[in-house]
C-alpha cells in the first residue's frame, strides 16, 4: 500500500528552529510537496524536491532522500504566525498526490 | 495569482438531499481535483478531471460524482447525502501533469449534513 507518516503535533518557542519529519512508502516517486495550512484556511504551497539534497527557500528548507524515502521541512527563526499545519504530499507514478494527515505546529513565546 | 473560489464557506442539508458544490479557477489550469479533509485522516482524493468532461476516480469516489462542462469550473455532487458526508472539502487545481507544478487550492466548503 501507499502511506506516508508524520508526526502528528510538535511545539516549539518562537526564534527557534524546528524540524518536521515525513516519511513514505508509495509506488512510484514523482515528487515531493511540502504545504501550510492555517486553521480554517487553503493548504499554501511552500516546497518542491524530487532530487536529494535541500532545498532552502528563505527561513524555510526542505530536504529529500529518495533511498530512505524521508523528508523534513526545516523552519528556522520562528514566528507566532508559523502556528499552522503542515502537509507532507508525494506524487507518485500516477500523478495524484498523496497526502499525510499533517502535522500541527504551535509556536509559544 | 492562481485563484481558485469555492461557491460557499460553510454548507447544511439533510440526510437524503442532493447537494452541490461548486469551484471555479481562473488560471487555465487542465487539471482539477476534489478532495476531503478530515481530522486525523488527511486530505483524500475524491475524483479528478485532467480536461473538459473527462474525469477520473480518486481513493474514495463513492457516493460522489463531478461534472466538468467548462475547463474553469468543477463541481461535486453527492447524489443522496449521508451524515457520513459531513467533511471539510477542498477543490485544488493545477496547470498541467508536468511533476513540479504544486496544485493550489481554494478555502474550503466546509458541509454538515443532517
Amino acid at each position: 500500500g501507499q502511506n506516508i507518516d508524520q508526526p502528528t503535533e510538535m511545539t516549539a518557542t518562537e526564534g527557534a528552529i524546528v524540524q518536521i519529519n515525513c516519511t513514505y512508502q508509495t509506488s512510484g516517486f514523482n515528487g515531493l510537496f511540502w504545504y501550510q495550512q492555517h486553521a480554517g484556511e487553503a493548504p499554501t504551497f511552500l516546497s518542491y524536491n524530487v532530487l536529494d539534497g535541500l532545498e532552502e527557500k528563505g527561513r524555510f528548507s526542505s530536504f529529500l532522500s529518495r533511498s530512505k524515502g524521508y523528508s523534513y521541512l526545516l523552519l528556522k527563526e520562528l514566528q507566532m504566525k508559523d502556528s499552522a499545519s503542515y502537509l507532507c504530499a508525494v506524487r507518485p507514478a500516477n500523478n495524484k498526490l498523496i497526502f499525510g494527515a499533517g502535522t500541527r505546529l504551535a509556536v509559544h513565546p | 495569482d492562481v485563484k481558485v473560489t469555492q461557491s460557499s464557506r460553510y454548507l447544511v442539508k439533510r440526510t437524503g438531499e442532493k447537494v452541490f458544490l461548486e469551484c471555479v479557477q481562473d488560471m487555465d489550469h487542465e487539471n482539477m481535483f476534489w478532495y476531503r479533509q478530515d481530522p486525523g485522516l488527511g486530505l483524500r482524493l475524491i475524483y479528478f478531471s485532467y480536461d473538459v468532461k473527462m474525469k477520473e476516480k480518486g481513493d474514495i469516489p463513492e457516493g460522489y460524482s463531478v461534472s466538468r462542462e467548462k475547463k474553469e469550473r468543477f463541481s461535486l455532487i453527492l447524489e443522496s447525502a449521508s451524515t457520513n458526508q459531513t467533511s471539510m472539502y477542498l477543490c485544488a487545481s493545477s496547470q498541467d501533469s508536468l511533476s513540479n507544478q504544486p496544485q493550489h487550492f481554494g478555502d474550503g466548503t466546509r458541509l454538515s449534513i443532517l
